[in-house]
């Protein structure tokens, strides 16, 4: 079993909803959670980060980290085409520095 | 500032060459990394230092592969000998202070090809 797992997708949603994309990992160690965003044939790009159990908001972005159930997830809502890219979740432990990284999920926001 | 920048952009090279992946960090950013990112195995960290010294190399495939940071503002990812499952795209980043949530700022990466 991979440690970061994530839905390759695409997911494709209406300009205006609201995107959910989903995260699953395996080490209960783990403390940070990060999301990523990657344009194609781009570099990853921090959207946000995410340390305790509940909800975190920033602008059109909720991430959600649920440590019992060892998933993290990031809404995007109001999606607009410009959201269109790979979401990459990420972890690290306690004691490290080092992402561990998922393989990504595709979003599709159609105009 | 600049961002983080790495040379070269794209690289194309044949099996058994040595190559040499460069990377300047942002300046004043203690911490660099280096990630491999290929269609397979998606993003992997390879190593990363903490002003200039290596932390955690244990992402390093081989010892094919090694990793200088001469000084603050410079660090080398180097490939010797080269193979073609080397080709993927060699991210570096650098952060202020991760521990904090600091960010990790990517560079625009290498895309390495090797025949």
């Amino acid at each position: 079993q991979k440690e970061v797992e994530q839905n390759s997708g695409p997911l494709s949603v209406p300009e205006g909803a609201i995107a959910s994309l989903n995260c699953t990992y395996s080490d209960r160690g783990s403390q940070s959670f990060f999301w990523y965003r990657q344009y194609s044939g781009k570099s990853p790009e921090l959207i946000m980060f995410i340390y305790s159990n509940g909800d975190k908001e920033d602008g059109r972005f909720t991430a959600q980290l649920n440590k019992a159930s060892q998933y993290v997830s990031l809404l995007i809502r109001d999606s607009q085409p410009s959201d269109s890219a790979t979401y990459l979740c990420a972890l690290s432990g306690d004691s490290s520095y080092k992402l561990i990284f998922g393989s990504g999920t595709r979003l599709l926001v159609r105009p | 500032d600049a961002g983080v920048i790495q040379s070269p952009r794209h690289e194309v090279t044949e099996m058994g060459q040595e190559v040499t992946l460069r990377c300047k960090p942002i300046s004043g950013h203690d911490y660099l990394f280096w990630y491999r990112q290929t269609m397979m195995r998606g993003l992997e960290l390879l190593i990363y230092f903490n002003n200039n010294v290596p932390i955690d190399d244990s992402g390093m495939p081989e010892d094919r592969f090694s990793a200088k940071m001469p000084n603050a503002s410079f660090s080398t990812l180097k490939i010797q000998p080269s193979e073609p499952r080397d080709s993927a795209v060699y991210f570096c980043a650098s952060s202020l202070d991760p521990g904090l949530g600091e960010t990790q700022y990517f560079g625009p990466g290498t895309r390495l090809l090797v025949l």
